[in-house]
């Protein structure tokens, strides 16, 4: 059974500050995507990593994917409020998988 | 809006009684998702389509839960005698089969309550 873990689970900062959100497993991924959930609504894909290595920006946003394709992170640059939010990592399995295995989130909370 | 959509975004049930949900692709996508969320939790797979064909179902569902795609346009999932355990957010994805990176867009859910 492949398992993504998100770690810090819970993370709020003051705005201008840096972070840092993980996300390991133990299985490889083809790829790798990150969402951000607002409360009731659905996940909102904010950009997908397939090569082993791979760094994406996105504005205050940088995601890494590791060399070898089992782990992410997503770096944020002076957070503002508006990026408070749950953000998502969902990898796709190798061998042709179509479902996405999910962490459980962080929640982010950037505090003015 | 040519986003995923789905209906209701909320239905309040009573334990043992069915319920039906329905969710629209963007037009041009022939695969089609279904996953649970919980609270807390991330969401977890459930079954997906690719046109009418349901390629994958997970044990999570069980069989009390039905999904179709008759048309290989819109997808219904329904639930039989639900259980309070059943109460979750009902998330509905699409992506384009043969797509660079199999990207899958989500839709605004329907957060089910059983009582």
């Amino acid at each position: 059974t492949q398992l993504l873990e998100q770690s810090p689970q819970f993370l709020s900062i003051q705005e201008g500050e840096n972070l840092t959100v993980y996300c390991n497993s133990s299985s490889v991924f083809s790829s790798l995507q990150w969402y951000r959930q607002e409360p009731g609504e659905g996940p909102v894909l904010l950009v997908t990593v397939v090569t082993g290595g791979e760094v994406k920006k996105l504005k205050r946003l940088t995601f890494q994917f590791g060399d070898a394709r089992k782990d992410s992170s997503l770096h944020i640059t002076a957070a503002q409020p508006g990026d408070t939010g749950l953000y998502l990592c969902a990898g796709r399995g190798i061998q042709g998988a179509q479902k996405l295995v999910f962490g459980q989130g962080t929640r982010l909370t950037i505090n003015p | 809006d040519t986003g995923v959509s789905q209906d209701p975004r909320h239905k309040i049930t009573k334990r043992g009684q069915n319920v039906t949900f329905r969710c629209d692709p963007i037009s041009e996508h022939n695969r089609l998702y279904w996953y649970r969320q919980t609270l807390g939790q991330g969401p977890e797979f459930l079954t997906y389509f690719q046109n009418e064909a349901q390629l994958e179902k997970s044990r999570l569902l069980s069989d009390r839960f039905s999904a179709e795609r008759p048309k290989g346009s819109f997808s219904t999932l329904e639930i039989q005698r639900t259980e309070q355990g059943d109460s979750a957010m009902y998330l509905c994805a699409s992506s384009i089969a043969g797509g660079r990176y199999n990207e899958q867009f989500f839709g605004p859910g329907t957060r089910l309550t059983v009582l």
